[in-house]
């Protein structure tokens, strides 16, 4: 079975504050994809990467996928409370064949 | 339109009931997926259907049955559920099943908050 460690597990912060978010496996995944979920909706996908090394940037928010595919960090620059959210992260391929392996979620609440 | 519109958006029933869950998108993907989410954590998968065909099931248990009637269309079945199934039940689409192409992301929908009482 693969498995997604996603870290920290709880974030809360000041508005402001620079935050980052990290998921490592041990496998290796064809893509990395990560979600924001507000309570009550449903996961909104924020990015895919594919390519080992692969950096996409989102207005404050950084992902990089690593040089080896097993692990993908979340950057977040001076966060507003906006923010506030449940961030997941999801690798597809490898041995998961035919679906998403999902970290298990980061909480972060950004404080005014 | 770029949605997955999930109905309906609550929905509380008794032990013995029989109801539906439906599912619709139109942006031409032919993969959707039912998941099961409790609070705070991470969904969990439960069924995929691949063009229209079911070509995941995740050991789910019979009280649940999926069915696609088209590519537009799934609904989750629910017959005789237990208290522990109360959750938000996600539906989700992709371009193409992840058997096909990896760099696709899914377009969830808002889900349905099923109590079972």
């Amino acid at each position: 079975t693969q498995l997604l460690e996603q870290s920290p597990q709880f974030l809360s912060i000041q508005e402001g504050e620079n935050l980052t978010v990290y998921c490592n496996s041990s496998s290796v995944f064809s893509s990395l994809q990560w979600y924001r979920q507000e309570p009550g909706e449903g996961p909104v996908l924020l990015v895919t990467v594919v390519t080992g090394g692969e950096v996409k940037k989102l207005k404050r928010l950084t992902f990089q996928f690593g040089d080896a595919r097993k692990d993908s960090s979340l950057h977040i620059t001076a966060a507003q409370p906006g923010d506030t959210g449940l961030y997941l992260c999801a690798g597809a391929g490898g041995t998961s064949y035919g679906k998403l392996t999902f970290g298990q979620g980061t909480i972060l609440t950004v404080h005014p | 339109d770029t949605e997955v519109t999930q109905t309906p958006k609550h929905l509380v029933m008794g032990m013995t009931n029989k109801k539906s869950l439906k599912c619709e998108q139109h942006m031409g993907h032919r993969a959707m997926y039912w998941y099961k989410q409790k609070a705070k954590k991470p969904p969990e998968l439960m069924f995929v259907y691949s063009y229209e065909k079911l070509s995941i099931n995740e050991s789910v248990p019979s009280r649940f049955s999926p069915e696609c009637p088209n590519s537009s269309l799934l609904n989750l079945h629910l017959h005789a559920l237990q208290p522990e199934d109360s959750a938000l039940y996600l539906c989700a689409s992709s371009q193409i099943p992840l058997l096909r192409g990896p760099g696709y992301g899914y377009t969830f929908g808002s889900g349905t908050r099923l109590t079972v009482v």
